[in-house]
């Protein structure tokens, strides 16, 4: 069965600080999406990054990088200098599905989440 | 831009009660998912439209859960009998073909 690993359930870090979330992953197809959603206290899933299976290059976007290693099939995501606001549940999503893209987009296997909290 | 809307953000009922929740997706998106959020874990797909096509339902339990999407906007999960098991926070979302899936703030179910 396909599987998503988030180890980290609770992680809590000092504002300013550099936060790293693991996702490590499970997948016997060769084309797949991987996402990352954040959920903060009000509920809503925000949208944070989709990256191909095909395309390893690391993607840096503001305080944000995210680190994909298709080899050990893991898709890290780091905050740097965290702020409180950073404070959320995140998940790891892959995307399994041979003809990923189009209307596969949405079947989404969510990892259990990690939950970051941020102190001032 | 309005985002997706659901209604109502939270509900609690008895046992073998029935609830339905409503989702207004976001203008123009073809595709709206429901997912079931459990406390602790991660969302889960229950079923995906492609305007009003049912494009995959399997996760759903049919015996219980319907849902439907009339004229291809606006959309209809309900519960009927609920059980226990069944308490959770229910998730719209919809998208346009890039894949990006926005998500409304989600509908919270207690069963008594």
């Amino acid at each position: 069965a396909q599987k998503v690993t988030q180890a980290q359930t609770e992680i809590s870090v000092v504002e300013k600080e550099d936060v790293t979330l693991d996702c490590v992953y499970e997948t016997r197809d060769t084309t797949y999406y991987l996402f990352w959603y954040k959920q903060p206290p009000s509920g809503e899933l925000v949208f944070l990054i989709r990256r191909n299976s095909f395309d390893e290059q690391n993607e840096i976007s503001g305080r944000y990088s995210w680190n994909f290693q298709k080899s050990t099939s893991s898709f890290n995501f780091t905050i740097t200098a965290s702020q409180v606001v950073d404070s959320a549940v995140y998940f790891c999503a892959p995307v399994y599905d041979p003809n990923a893209g189009g209307t596969s987009y949405g079947k989404l296997t969510f990892g259990q989440g990690t939950i970051l909290t941020v102190h001032p | 831009e309005a985002g997706v809307a659901q209604s109502p953000r939270y509900k609690i009922i008895e046992k073998r009660q029935s609830v339905a929740f409503w989702c207004n997706p976001i203008s123009g998106h073809a595709t709206l998912y429901w997912y079931q959020q459990i406390l602790g874990q991660g969302p889960k797909l229950l079923i995906q439209f492609q305007n009003n096509g049912v494009v995959d339902d399997s996760q759903l339990p049919k015996d219980r859960f319907s849902a439907e999407r009339l004229k291809g906007v606006d959309s209809t999960l309900k519960i009927q009998p609920a059980k226990l098991e069944d308490s959770a926070v229910y998730l719209c979302a919809s998208s346009t073909h890039t894949g990006e899936l926005f998500f409304g703030e989600g509908s919270r179910l207690t069963v008594l």
